[in-house]
């Protein structure tokens, strides 16, 4: 079963606006981290936050993390239409286990 | 750096015969890779953990036996549809880590998928 659930599933804005998306997950984690995947192609990785931080910063990506609340949002600042992509979390663990879990996705489309 | 090459990035083949698609880590060794299965608009669903000469650690669901993996060097692995059916179309990624990698913490390098049809 997935673990992370993305929310929204799919947002639509306009160039230059700010993007927000939000992850939930269900267990404890050692990391979380997000992932790009434009269509048909593989995935990029982003960021990575790890369970002891709140905050991450690269260049125009912000990612939280609340691990009291089990959730994390990715927000992309000033968007282009390059923007436009797939966005999944994926989190992590070390019980003995390297396996990433991946969310369900938002589907991104950034309006010129 | 961390390149993953996957091929081939499209096949179409006949009901009941096999496919393979290589996964290759061009630039770094990978000790661990991962094989992906990929529906339209849904997330990835693991398959398999390939971990370099050794058995794959498959999920559960997963047939091994249809789903043949072989990680012979540091820098390739191997998936292999084998009778293939309709029901196996889909877009099938992998991804690796790099060796002496702290596992958990560091991040996974994908190959660019491989769209499989089944006719």
């Amino acid at each position: 079963s997935q673990q992370g659930e993305e929310d929204p599933q799919a947002l639509s804005i306009q160039e230059g606006e700010n993007a927000t998306m939000n992850c939930s997950y269900k267990t404890s984690i050692n990391n979380l981290q997000w992932y790009r995947q434009n269509s048909g192609r593989g995935l990029v990785h982003l960021i990575l936050i790890r369970s002891n931080e709140r905050e991450k910063h690269s260049g125009r990506l912000r990612v939280t993390l609340d691990t009291s609340k089990k959730s994390s949002s990715l927000l992309i600042t000033a968007s282009r239409a390059a923007d436009t992509a797939s966005y999944f979390c994926a989190t992590g663990s070390n019980f003995g286990n390297e396996k990433l879990t991946f969310g369900t996705g938002t589907r991104l489309t950034i309006i010129p | 750096g961390a390149v993953v090459s996957q091929h081939p990035s499209r096949v179409i083949c006949k009901s009941g015969t096999s496919v393979k698609i290589e996964c290759r880590s061009l630039d770094f060794q990978a000790t661990t890779m991962f094989w992906y299965r990929q529906f339209p608009k849904k997330s990835l669903m693991l398959m398999a953990t390939s971990n370099e000469g050794s058995k794959a650690t498959y999920e559960q669901g997963v047939e091994k036996d249809k789903f043949l993996i072989n990680h012979a060097s540091l820098t390739l692995s191997t998936l292999t549809v084998t009778s293939a059916h309709p029901e196996d179309s889909s877009f099938y990624i992998c991804s690796a880590r790099g060796q002496g990698a702290m596992s958990y913490n560091s991040p996974l390098h994908f190959g660019n998928g491989t769209r499989l049809t089944v006719t």
